[in-house]
């Protein structure tokens, strides 16, 4: 069974700092997929990685995949407080079926 | 249209009603999905429809129902819930049933049993 864990959980950071979130998954896959959510909101679609080595960028933030080590990280630069929200990697099952397993989440809340 | 339309937004209903969710998209994607997600959780996937067959059933209880009427259409029919199944529930579809261009969620419904 495919398992998807984040860390940290919870993260608090202050504006204009640099910090990365870890996604760590247990069966080969080569396609993950970042996610951002704000409370009670859907899940808004960041980026889609889907070869070993990927590294994608918009803004603030940069994704990156390594299938070998079965590592996703997302970084975040100079982080301002509208980054605050909840954060998902999610791992493509690829079978007959393809489904996203997703991570634990990552809480991010920046200050000022 | 790059949207994924959930229809209602909030719902509120009894242990004893039956009602239906609904999602709607005009893509052309071939693969739709129900995802459910509970208060500080990730989502979890239930089912998964390719070309309008129902491809996954994650051992979903039978008071949830799937329907798939068109590739563009797709139902959640909730019978006899439980206050346990209040959750955000979240449609999502793509292309086909390997996500190369991404999966589109829906802004989702908020469920309530009473």
């Amino acid at each position: 069974e495919l398992k998807v864990e984040q860390n940290p959980l919870f993260l608090s950071m202050q504006e204009g700092k640099n910090y990365t979130i870890y996604c760590n998954y247990s069966t080969t896959s080569d396609r993950l997929y970042w996610y951002r959510q704000d409370p009670g909101k859907s899940l808004e679609s960041l980026f889609v990685l889907l070869s070993n080595g990927a590294v994608k960028q918009e803004g603030r933030l940069m994704a990156s995949l390594d299938t070998k080590a079965r590592l996703s990280t997302l970084h975040i630069t100079a982080a301002v407080h509208d980054l605050s929200a909840t954060y998902f990697c999610a791992v493509e099952n690829t079978g007959t079926a393809s489904k996203l397993t997703f991570g634990t989440g990552t809480r991010l809340q920046v200050t000022l | 249209d790059t949207e994924v339309t959930q229809t209602p937004k909030h719902l509120v209903m009894g242990m004893t009603n039956k009602k239906s969710l609904k999602c709607e998209q005009h893509m052309g994607h071939r693969a739709m999905y129900w995802y459910k997600q509970k208060a500080k959780k990730p989502p979890e996937l239930m089912f998964v429809y390719s070309y309008e067959k129902l491809s996954i059933n994650e051992s979903v209880p039978s008071r949830f129902s799937p329907e798939c009427p068109n590739s563009s259409l797709l139902n959640l029919h909730l019978h006899a819930l439980q206050p346990e199944d209040s959750a955000l529930y979240l449609c999502a579809s793509s292309q086909t049933i390997r996500g190369l261009d991404g999966y589109t969620f829906g802004s989702g419904t908020r469920l309530t049993v009473v």
